[in-house]
């Protein structure tokens, strides 16, 4: 079946390092991803894209990366802050826009 | 801040009840999204459009039903609500082609459903 999966766990980090999220997908060929971040009790609220033939991305603190050929993308924030703390869920744009499970960040000070 | 909204926020209804969850967007946007959302738990695309009289089943099924008559408009119907129904629902919308930043898509504040 088709699958986006991210770390089911959550991940707790302490403030100043550097925080890495993990999305895999089977059966998808995605031109796109994305990445969002949700607070709770709100909508998703896009961070960054990544196209198919690129390798990296960056915005501010925030890198994205993107391999085909593992079907899989990691999301880095560097010198977290306690503001970083969220749900972050990668999506793929296919037809429709595809949600992965989502990965809780908690940053403490 | 994201030209989208939804309303109500929060609805509270009886069993049984037919309710429209609204979602509009003034960005002209093509694409259009209802996602279904328990508390902590991950997305789930329900129903999608591609334009106006253009409307698709999600990966979720749904007893609920869609319409888009017009762009900027794209209105979720349960024609009988039931317990089950009970969630948040999140309208988003994109729009369509290829070039960076396009398909980034934007989220309303959400509907809180509730069925009792």
């Amino acid at each position: 079946s088709q699958k986006i999966e991210q770390n089911s766990e959550a991940l707790n980090i302490q403030e100043g390092k550097t925080a890495t999220l993990t999305c895999n997908y089977t059966n998808y060929s995605p031109a796109y991803l994305q990445w969002y971040r949700q607070d709770p009790g709100r909508g998703p609220v896009f961070l960054l894209l990544i196209r198919e033939n690129e390798k990296e991305k960056r915005k501010e603190r925030l890198k994205v990366t993107f391999d085909t050929t593992l079907k899989q993308s990691l999301f880095h924030i560097t010198a977290s802050q306690p503001a970083d703390s969220a749900t972050y869920l990668c999506a793929l744009v296919v037809d429709k826009l595809i949600f992965g499970t989502g990965t809780r960040l908690q940053v403490f000070p | 801040e994201a030209d989208i909204y939804q309303t109500p926020r929060y609805l509270v209804i009886g069993t049984g009840k037919k309710i429209t969850l609204e979602c509009s967007q003034t960005m002209g946007h093509d694409k259009m999204y209802w996602y279904q959302q328990d508390p902590g738990m991950e997305l789930h695309l329900i129903h999608y459009s591609y334009g106006v009289n253009s409307t698709e089943k999600g990966d979720l099924s749904s007893e609920s039903t869609v319409s888009r008559i017009r762009t900027e408009h794209f209105p979720l119907t349960l024609e009988s609500a039931r317990p089950s129904h009970t969630s948040q629902y999140l309208c988003a919308s994109s729009e369509s082609g290829t070039w960076v930043g396009g398909t980034e898509a934007f989220f309303g504040q959400g509907t809180r459903l509730t069925v009792v």
